[in-house]
């Protein structure tokens, strides 16, 4: 069965920096095309950014917004995603959602994992 | 890289159909068939619904189906049921390991 499971969220202030993780099982991670998506609260769905997979060669890219703050990476070993956020502001509040990607659609979505950036 | 337009709200009766429109540009929608719709009830996570414009995961009920026409994707909800009542987004591949997402409809089942 495949699942995946959003950990690591929390509070944290202005400038700070957090890791969240996901835990995949039913699939390798290398193996698929993964993205973050992310949703403030009260708001719409926002596509954060994706790794491409192993055999598609590997990069990241990532929505403006979050380009040259966020890190998205994997491990191989723990068959997990992460998300790296540096420089975190006010508005990168929202519910943090690791997905598998297939044919242009996501597909399943975790529970998320809640981030919270206030001073 | 803006987000594609929704219209804000739709509604319909049981039994009634109900279809979202989805507008983005030649960069998006009208530039490759990787359009997909999400259902979200409220408090829980996104579900796929619709993905490549017009396929349907399995599991989800032929009532939905999906289109696309120019830079313009629709989805169409077909003898509405009390619990299509969500807010639906639309998405697509945008170029370059990109993705967009539309700023989402809320149905209601009147």
């Amino acid at each position: 069965e495949v699942y995946l499971v959003e950990s690591g969220g929390g509070l944290v202030k202005p400038g700070g920096s957090l890791r969240v993780s996901c835990e995949v099982s039913g699939f390798g991670v290398t193996d698929v095309y993964m993205n973050w998506v992310r949703q403030a609260p009260g708001k719409g769905l926002e596509w954060v950014g994706r790794i491409n997979s192993k055999t598609g060669g590997g990069a990241t890219n990532y929505a403006a917004p979050v380009k040259g703050r966020f890190i998205i990476s994997r491990d191989d070993s723990k068959n997990t995603l992460w998300l790296e956020m540096n420089s975190l502001k006010i508005e990168d509040t929202a519910l943090y959602y690791c997905i598998k990607e297939e044919i242009g659609g996501f597909d399943p979505w975790g529970q998320g994992i809640l981030v919270t950036v206030s001073s | 890289q803006s987000a594609l337009t929704q219209p804000p709200s739709a509604s319909g009766s049981p039994g009634q159909s109900v279809t979202i429109s989805c507008t983005g540009t030649s960069s998006d929608i009208g530039g490759y068939n990787f359009v997909s719709w999400y259902q979200q009830h409220p408090g829980k996570a996104p579900k796929l619904m619709i993905y490549a414009v017009n396929k349907r995961p399995s599991g989800v009920p032929d009532r939905f189906s999906g289109s696309k026409s120019g830079n313009t994707a629709s989805l169409t909800v077909s003898g509405l049921q009390a619990e299509d009542e969500a807010d639906y987004y639309c998405s697509s591949y945008a170029g370059s390991d990109n993705f967009v997402f539309g700023n989402g409809t809320q149905v209601t089942v009147l």
